[in-house]
């Protein structure tokens, strides 16, 4: 099975503030890679795939990239509502593992 | 509009079964791949099974192999979970969710339904 290393496990920043997030696979997946967002009490929701595409309806404040083993979400001027856990999965093999989760709070 | 609504959780005692249902509103249901993905209150998300448009590639976590099983009804629009000797460790909310494409890999998942719960209790 593929593994997902998500860093760092929480993080806290301003409105405004840049933030990144990174995920590491276990062995290389290409850019079989996807970021969701899981905003409190609610389901997860699709942020980008393939690594680095923007989901439809999704602000362009968000940023994937990578390839291989290393991906990066990177947040730009964040925003009140970003408060939430990002989670990245693969989509490279079975079984589609999810990193542990980054909860990222908005001082 | 895409909507998934599950339905079937509830409290069971362990060793125990239950039956999840998902019903698809908004797509038609047989053209994607679906799966099912579980979180325990608190913690992180765990893909629990998918199955291809066509029931022809089936995949399970290793934690739930020959205990669940997964199944669609297209003509229904439907997505099923039978789960089986059920475990305390199985308690968590069960989403299901729509993949984008027809497989089970490749993708994403593009819609996810709110979830229910299941509680395995003595």
């Amino acid at each position: 099975d593929i593994q997902m290393t998500q860093s760092p496990s929480s993080l806290s920043a301003s409105v405004g503030d840049r933030v990144a997030i990174t995920c590491r696979a276990s062995q290389s997946i290409s850019v079989y890679l996807n970021w969701y967002r899981q905003k409190a009490g609610k389901a997860p929701e699709l942020l980008l795939y393939a690594a680095s595409t923007l989901q439809s309806g999704v602000p362009s404040r968000f940023s994937g990239s990578g390839s291989g083993t290393v991906f990066t979400l990177t947040i730009y001027s964040l925003q009140p509502e970003d408060s939430a856990i990002y989670y990245c999965q693969q989509s490279y093999s079975i079984p589609r593992t999810f990193g542990q989760g980054t909860k990222l709070e908005i001082k | 509009e895409v909507h998934l609504v599950e339905s079937g959780g509830g409290l069971v005692q362990p060793g125990r079964s239950l039956r999840l249902s998902c019903v698809a509103s908004g797509f038609s249901l047989d053209d994607y791949a679906m799966h099912w993905v579980r979180q325990v209150p608190g913690k992180g998300l765990e893909w629990v099974s998918g199955i291809s448009w066509n029931s022809g590639s089936i995949g399970y976590a290793d934690s739930v192999k020959g205990r669940f099983t997964i199944s669609r009804d297209n003509a229904r629009n439907s997505l099923y979970l039978h789960m089986n000797t059920l475990r305390p460790e199985d308690t968590a909310l069960y989403y299901c969710a729509k993949d984008r494409g027809t497989g089970l890999v490749l993708y994403y998942f593009d819609y996810w339904g709110q979830g229910t719960l299941v509680t395995v209790s003595s």
